[in-house]
């Protein structure tokens, strides 16, 4: 079965500075990964999601970017980090054959000062 | 509107109590999941279901694709099952989208 690593954990930034928060994926080959941003006390939030190297769809506008450059790696990342930023991110993958069920990262808690 | 809608928001219960969270959505679907959060972040998935039931344990998951409504239900709850639970769907499409509900925040009390 899928096993998803996502660090890090915990993250304090502070406004201005860049991102890179990383998720790989192994047990399986060529998933569908996806990006979720969880604001404080909402929802969950579908930022990106790729079905393939170097296929990436973003869902809202924002200040972040993702890239996938090998199929199991997904990357987000940010330029300049805004304090709007600040959240719990999830990285989660799904087999592409009808049915798979949704595997989740323990995810990364972001403050932005 | 949100494309999911869950009900209740929060929910106290003692234990051993039955709990049942419900799921409306206003999209077609190919699938739904629900999700369980637990205070320090992590997700599991509980169930994925496109119809009918399934039973794991003492959690129970409905869905009528007709009326658009999930149910999770939970037999004899305890406070180890005090989570956020969150129902989610995969749009139809090919898009492979989620979209999720706010969640279900469930307090167990002893």
């Amino acid at each position: 079965s899928q096993t998803i690593h996502q660090w890090p954990a915990t993250l304090v930034q502070p406004v201005g500075s860049p991102l890179s928060l990383e998720c790989t994926v192994e047990g399986t080959s060529n998933p569908n990964l996806y990006w979720y941003r969880q604001a404080a006390g909402r929802g969950l939030q579908l930022l990106f999601y790729s079905v393939g190297i170097g296929q990436i769809s973003s869902e809202v506008p924002q200040n972040l970017s993702a890239s996938r450059p090998q199929d199991r790696q997904f990357i987000l990342s940010s330029k300049k980090l805004l304090l709007s930023d600040s959240g719990f991110y999830l990285c989660a993958c799904k087999l592409t054959t009808v049915n798979s069920p949704l595997h989740f990262g323990n995810g990364t808690r972001l403050t932005v000062t | 509107k949100n494309e999911v809608e869950q009900s209740p928001q929060n929910l106290t219960a003692q234990e051993g109590e039955f709990i049942t969270i419900n799921c409306s959505y206003s999209v077609g679907i190919s699938a739904l999941h629900w999700l369980q959060q637990h205070p320090g972040g992590g997700i599991v998935s509980l169930f994925m279901l496109s119809s009918g039931k399934k039973k794991h344990g003492r959690l129970i998951a409905t869905i009528n694709i007709q009326e658009k409504h999930s149910s999770l239900h939970i037999t004899a709850s305890h406070p180890r099952d005090s989570a956020v639970y969150i129902c989610a769907v995969i749009t139809q499409g090919g898009s492979e989208k989620l979209v999720f509900g706010k969640g279900t925040k469930l307090t167990v009390n002893p």
